[in-house]
């Protein structure tokens, strides 16, 4: 694809419900990036991967949060026991491997937990 | 106290008129600088990037960086109605995660 795609572009969920955002990056960028963005607020880092490996996931929040990769292309964000507060825009950034200041953002998925 | 501070704005200019945006820092380790262009309801796109001190311009924007006051800027000159976004500065030390300003909400007016 021409860019990162997310899907769904917005997603509402009662509390406590689970959630799963989808990121596809762009072809041939092994690196992706989670990040979250509250109103009003820059993004705020989440988790890397390089490859199929989560390689810094300090910035997960808790441990209601989970990501994956598995063949190092496609990942999911996994949110268990959704909170009100975790209502925000999830994007998902990929970029090439060593080129890491050279992020390439999708638009992001609009989460909102009524 | 944040690492990056960014005044949100807004900011509303005419068209024409020269645009000053300004980040302040604490990590002195920061090496990278960055600035991306965020419209409605899309992700951040890169506009400017640069490593140490000086300035890096392209086309109608320039960026600065001064590491001794731990300042950078970014400055766009003939502004224009379709320059009307957010921008967000953002920095990281060596590989590590980008830390992002909270972004300046900028309006061009025609």
């Amino acid at each position: 694809g021409a860019g990162v795609s997310q899907t769904p572009s917005n997603k509402v969920t009662e509390k406590g419900k689970y959630v799963e955002l989808r990121c596809d990056p762009i072809s041939g960028h092994t690196a992706l990036y989670w990040y979250r963005q509250s109103l009003g607020q820059g993004p705020e880092f989440l988790i890397y991967f390089q490859g199929t490996g989560a390689a810094d996931d300090s910035g997960l929040p808790n441990d209601r949060f989970f990501a994956v990769r598995p063949e190092g292309s496609v990942s999911t964000l996994k949110i268990q026991r959704t909170e009100r507060g975790d209502s925000a825009v999830y994007l998902c950034a990929s970029s090439m491997e060593r080129d890491n200041e050279k992020l390439f953002f999708g638009s992001g998925t609009q989460l909102s937990v009524l | 106290q944040k690492e990056v501070e960014q005044d949100p704005g807004p900011l509303s200019v005419p068209e024409g008129a020269i645009v000053s945006l300004n980040c302040t820092y604490s990590n002195s380790a920061f090496q990278y600088f960055m600035w991306y262009r965020q419209y409605s309801r899309k992700g951040p796109e890169l506009l400017m990037y640069t490593y140490s001190s000086g300035n890096k311009e392209d086309g109608r924007f320039t960026a600065q960086v001064d590491k001794s006051s731990k300042y950078i800027s970014l400055f766009i000159r003939d502004s224009q109605p379709s320059d009307s976004a957010t921008y967000l500065c953002a920095m990281r030390e060596g590989a590590q995660k980008l830390v992002f300003g909270q972004g300046t909400r900028l309006t061009i007016n025609p």
